[in-house]
């Protein structure tokens, strides 16, 4: 069965601190995967796409095919990180994880 | 211009009540998308229409009733709401199916009385 898992309901850290948010995957076919990120009182929005291997607002993530693992990175976490974000596989649906919620403190 | 545009905003309402969410989406895209987040914050697809067919029907009760009148708009209705319907509703388009990227509605929280 097709999974997304994030094992952290919760992540704090403090402004210029490194981050990564852990997503963990199980699908036997060629995975699409993405992270959605969702700010305070605002829609949720594409963060960033395995396949475009971009970095976006600092952000990056490898595809770990090996490990099944696509974790979410940024050197120095800012204040305006904080937000709820989602790993999610793409198959013939968006299967979400259950969500990280990133703290950043001042 | 809003993308992906959900009304209402929230709905409160009692149990056993009728009520219809609408979406509309200005993006052009072929694929539309329901989804529920409950109050743990995890979201579930619901329903998936490609050019007003469903494609996707995720196990959903059969009180729960998407309707796509043109490829730009997927309405949802619900019968007989019930205390668990309570959550967030979201709306959501893409070009090309679930594995391109995803344009998601502001969301509808819906409260059952």
């Amino acid at each position: 069965a097709q999974r997304v898992t994030q094992p952290e309901k919760l992540l704090s850290v403090f402004k210029g601190a490194p981050v990564e948010l852990k997503c963990n995957y199980s699908y036997s076919g060629s995975p699409e995967l993405f992270w959605y990120v969702q700010y305070s009182r605002q829609r949720l929005q594409l963060l960033l796409r395995h396949i475009s291997r971009e970095s976006i607002k600092g952000f990056t993530a490898d595809l770990n095919k090996g490990e099944t693992s696509f974790h979410l990175k940024k050197p120095f976490a800012q204040e305006e990180d904080s937000a709820m974000y989602y790993c999610a596989i793409a198959t013939d649906k968006l299967i979400f994880g259950t969500g990280t919620r990133l703290q950043v403190f001042p | 211009d809003t993308a992906v545009s959900q009304t209402p905003k929230y709905l409160v309402t009692q149990m056993g009540n009728d009520k219809s969410i609408k979406c509309e989406q200005n993006l052009g895209h072929d694929t539309m998308y329901w989804y529920k987040q409950d109050s743990k914050k995890f979201l579930k697809i619901m329903f998936s229409y490609n050019n007003k067919e469903l494609i996707i029907n995720e196990t959903v009760p059969n009180r729960f009733s998407p309707k796509s009148p043109d490829k730009a708009h997927l309405n949802l209705h619900i019968n007989s709401l019930e205390l668990g319907d309570s959550a967030v509703y979201f709306c959501a388009s893409s070009q090309g199916g679930a594995r391109q990227p995803q344009h998601f509605g502001d969301g509808t929280r819906l409260s059952i009385l």
